[in-house]
């Protein structure tokens, strides 16, 4: 497709329920990053794929927060156990280069993610 | 500690009228400087974007911005807005190189009014 893709668009979830989130970068990125985006608030960096390994893991919260990229295209955020606190839209996005330093990053629309 | 601050939540401006969205950051690093930006119901997309070189770098639509190394700035102008101007404006920033990390403003909420 012609941009980064998400899904779902929205999600609700019971508390202690697992959900999985999925991303599909734009075709042939390199790089693939997760945000997590609370209300009123600006995207924090959850992790960081090149290709299909996981570079950087410092952003999740817990070791409920899973992500994996398998084959370096499609990406999977898992959170087991939700918690009310997990409430946020979760965003990916990919850039064609590896690492976020100079490289634009592409943004999809966003996984809102409600946990009652 | 690195940090990126956006101290305006929410700025009014009327059409055709000029506007700054101010960021500042904190660093004892190299930085790259971005401001995104995200209209009613779409994704974040960049608006521009300091790697190095001209301080000032411009975008397509009438934006642009300053990199100020001393007061560790990196403001945003318009001198006249538009209507389509209205989204939320997010100041991003990665800290070395490289960064695999990009740090987010809060976020500044640009509402045009006509």
């Amino acid at each position: 497709g012609a941009g980064v893709s998400q899904s779902p668009r929205y999600k609700v979830a019971k508390r202690g329920q697992d959900v999985a989130l999925r991303c599909d970068p734009i075709s042939g990125h390199v790089s693939l990053f997760w945000y997590q985006q609370a209300l009123g608030q600006g995207p924090e960096f959850l992790t960081y794929f090149q290709n299909e390994a996981q570079l950087d893991k410092s952003g999740l919260p817990s070791d409920r927060f899973f992500a994996e990229r398998p084959e370096g295209s499609v990406s999977t955020l898992k959170i087991q156990r939700t918690q009310q606190e997990d409430s946020a839209v979760y965003l990916c996005a990919s850039s064609l280069a590896g690492g976020a330093g100079t490289d634009t990053q592409y943004f999809g629309p966003g996984t809102r993610l409600t946990v009652l | 500690a690195q940090s990126v601050t956006q101290l305006d939540s929410q700025v009014p401006v009327f059409e055709e009228a000029p506007v700054e969205l101010r960021c500042n950051y904190s660093s004892s690093v190299s930085v790259y400087l971005f401001w995104y930006v995200q209209y009613p119901n779409q994704g974040l997309q960049l608006l521009l974007k300091y790697l190095s070189g001209s301080t000032l770098v411009e975008s397509i639509n009438g934006f642009e911005a300053e990199f100020n190394k001393s007061q560790t700035s990196f403001h945003l102008r318009k001198p006249s807005v538009h209507i389509s101007d209205t989204a939320e404006y997010f100041c991003a920033v990665t800290f070395g190189d490289p960064g695999n990390q990009f740090y987010f403003g809060t976020g500044t909420s640009l509402t045009v009014i006509p």
